[in-house]
């Protein structure tokens, strides 16, 4: 069964610093990589995903996210955290055939201050 | 399109009275999930229907829940009898099969309180 690990529960950056946001992840094929962001009584919005080419995989709002096999990590980095990016950040791994089932992480709460 | 829509947004009851939660997925999406999240267990996901026919039920926590897709437009999902203990925020997601990277889609969640 695959399962996702998110180290850190809250991180604290200032406005303008750059973010890492950690993720491991166990699954015994090719996974297919997701990153969420929930806002407060929001539901979840896909920032990037990934499942195969290009380690380094783009997304929206200035993420981006890099596998690494060797490691089994996909962790989520902007180069200039803005005060909106303030949320909640889930990662998640979907097994593979059609329904692509997701495990989520427990995930990371995003503080940032002015 | 207007996304995942899911209703109601806020649901406040007693315990022991029956709850019912609604979602409409997205037009033309075939997989449709239904997750429970809660600050001691995160996100867990309950149940999917894949084509409007349940896929796999074993995250339902008992049989007080249950879930049901009539139409490809339309789920439901019902606790009865509510405890103080299914008070979690329910999303609904949906998904476009098939063998690209499509990934899921998710509703704005139901909060509910059982009292």
């Amino acid at each position: 069964a695959q399962s996702v690990t998110q180290p850190d529960i809250h991180i604290t950056v200032s406005e303008g610093a750059s973010l890492e946001l950690r993720c491991n992840y166990s699954y015994g094929a090719t996974p297919y990589l997701f990153w969420y962001v929930q806002s407060p009584g929001q539901g979840l919005q896909l920032l990037l995903k990934y499942f195969s080419g290009d380690t380094l995989v783009q997304g929206i709002k200035g993420f981006e996210a890099e596998f690494k096999r060797s490691q089994s990590s996909f962790n989520l980095r902007k180069p200039s955290v803005h005060w909106s990016d303030a949320a909640e950040y889930f990662c998640a791994v979907g097994a593979g055939g059609s329904a692509r089932q997701l495990t989520f992480g427990s995930g990371t709460q995003l503080t940032v201050l002015p | 399109d207007a996304g995942v829509i899911q209703s109601p947004r806020h649901e406040v009851t007693e315990m022991g009275q029956e709850v019912t939660l609604r979602c409409k997925p997205i037009s033309g999406h075939d997989y449709l999930f239904w997750y429970r999240q809660t600050m001691m267990r995160g996100l867990e996901l309950l149940i999917y229907f894949n084509n409007n026919v349940p896929i796999d039920d074993s995250g339902m926590p008992e049989d007080r829940f249950s879930a049901k897709m009539p139409n490809a437009s339309f789920s439901t999902l019902k606790i009865q009898p509510s405890e103080p203990r299914d008070s979690a925020v329910y999303f609904c997601a949906s998904r476009l099969g098939g063998r690209g990277l499509n990934e899921q889609f998710f509703g704005p969640g139901t909060r509910l309180t059982v009292l």
